[in-house]
């Protein structure tokens, strides 16, 4: 049961131009949110994140939006560059104490010079 | 500081072989995570460890794999008699406190089961 699901498996966007990254989830327990960058062979990296009190948190080009009643959220880039070209993992944390993170499937950007 | 360090980076096992992986966390951290991640799939939960602890190993086969973290030396995640759906990527993270809000990502360890 894919409870973090990332539908679009790629993404490809023009340099300069704005890249939308979307994710939904499934479980009501999810407080917190994390989006991670993956390079190949490398291990994620975390990005941004949002708490479920927030419905947007910004970080110079990046932005998270969340809307809790649609159990979605969405990342922005902008501009995009050619060095965000990686896979974007949307994850999630229930409330409880520890950080177990589910993730989503991830989604592959590549932005075009 | 250097980051989470996980070796060996790249392990070929024969079915039926054993698995070792290490993970050394970050200095100061004594939370340690292992994840897996299928091919085309995104990285899934397996065990929560501390110190000689095992928290949650909710995501773990029941059988085959193993996993610790000891008052000295790094963590280990052990599979037992692999076969090849074992192989994958396997990840370990580290924190440094329960309410660490990021966990910290190794380079990652693949797994190819022939």
């Amino acid at each position: 049961d894919q409870q973090v699901k990332q539908n679009s498996p790629s993404l490809s966007v023009q340099e300069g131009r704005i890249s939308i990254l979307n994710c939904d989830y499934t479980n009501s327990m999810f407080d917190y949110f994390l989006w991670y960058k993956k390079y190949p062979a490398e291990g994620p990296t975390f990005l941004i994140s949002i708490s479920s009190i927030k419905d947007k948190n910004e970080d110079g080009r990046f932005t998270v939006f969340l809307n809790k009643s649609a159990k979605h959220l969405s990342l922005h880039i902008v501009p995009s560059q050619p060095g965000d070209s990686a896979v974007y993992f949307c994850a999630a944390i229930a409330s409880g104490g520890y950080q177990k993170v589910t993730f989503g499937t991830g989604t592959k950007l590549q932005v075009i010079p | 500081n250097a980051g989470v360090m996980q070796n060996p980076r790249h392990l070929v096992r024969r079915r039926g072989q054993e698995a070792r992986l290490r993970c050394s966390p970050m200095k100061g951290h004594s939370h340690v995570y292992w994840y897996r991640q299928l091919p085309e799939e995104g990285l899934k939960f397996m065990v929560y460890l501390q110190k000689e602890n095992i928290i949650d190993e909710s995501g773990m086969p029941k059988e085959r794999f193993s996993a610790e973290f000891p008052k000295e030396g790094p963590s280990i995640l052990r599979i037992q008699q692999v076969v090849r759906g074992d192989s994958a990527a396997y990840f370990c993270a580290s924190s440094p406190f329960i309410e660490a809000d990021t966990q910290y990502f190794g380079p990652g360890t693949r797994l190819t089961v022939l």
